[in-house]
């Protein structure tokens, strides 16, 4: 079994469309939690942490819950330049990072 | 502030092959992360420095790899000899503090080609 595991999508969404990805883990005992987006053929950028008690950041909104071992990102009011491939990581508590697969958005005119 | 640079940017090489591979990290940076990505799979955890000491090489795949950070500033990783299976993107990452459980910052990676 996966470490982390995301839906792959691909998810094709128009203009202004809320969309929203789930992220499951294994590890119960796992401490920190991360969105990173990847630009095609670019590095993994930190999107944003997750923290248990939710957190937003304009537009983008993660949200944890340790009980069913899942993290969500929901974006709002997409736009063209949020055409990425958005990765879920976990630490775990020997500090090791893993990563999904990442879901693949596309944001159509 | 520079980034985490990686050179070469791409490599390609026959197997049997010897590659070096360089990271630099963000000037500061204690820790420092290598990673790799296989063509269809997920960025896979290779080895954690802490300074110059290996704090966890457990993702390393076998004694064919070879990682080194003397002096606790750049890091290089050699694979010898190559083979077919090495291929993927090479990321490196770092940060700041000791505790090794902030923000990773990555590198633009090195896409190994080994034919």
């Amino acid at each position: 079994r996966k470490e982390v595991e995301q839906d792959p999508g691909p998810f094709n969404v128009p203009e202004g469309a809320t969309v929203a990805f789930n992220c499951t883990y294994s590890n119960s005992a796992s401490q920190s939690f991360f969105w990173y987006r990847q630009d095609c053929r670019k590095e993994p950028k930190l999107l944003m942490s997750v923290y248990s008690s939710g957190n937003e950041d304009g537009r983008f909104t993660a949200q944890l819950n340790r009980a069913s071992q899942y993290i969500s990102l929901l974006i709002r009011d997409s736009k063209l330049s949020d055409s990425a491939t958005y990765l879920c990581v976990v630490r775990d508590t020997g500090n090791q990072f893993y990563f999904g697969t990442g879901t693949s958005l596309t944001v159509i005119p | 502030e520079a980034g985490v640079t990686q050179f070469p940017s791409h490599s390609v090489i026959e197997k049997g092959q010897t590659v070096t591979l360089r990271c630099d990290p963000i000037s500061g940076h204690d820790n420092l992360y290598w990673y790799r990505r296989v063509m269809g799979k997920e960025i896979k955890f290779l080895l954690h420095f802490v300074k110059e000491s290996k704090q966890d090489e457990s993702g390393m795949p076998n004694n064919r790899f070879l990682a080194e950070r003397t002096g606790g500033t750049y890091s290089t990783l050699k694979v010898q000899p190559a083979e077919l299976e090495d291929s993927g993107v090479y990321f490196c990452a770092s940060s700041p503090g000791l505790g090794g459980g902030e923000t990773q910052y990555f590198g633009p990676g090195t896409r190994l080609l080994v034919l």
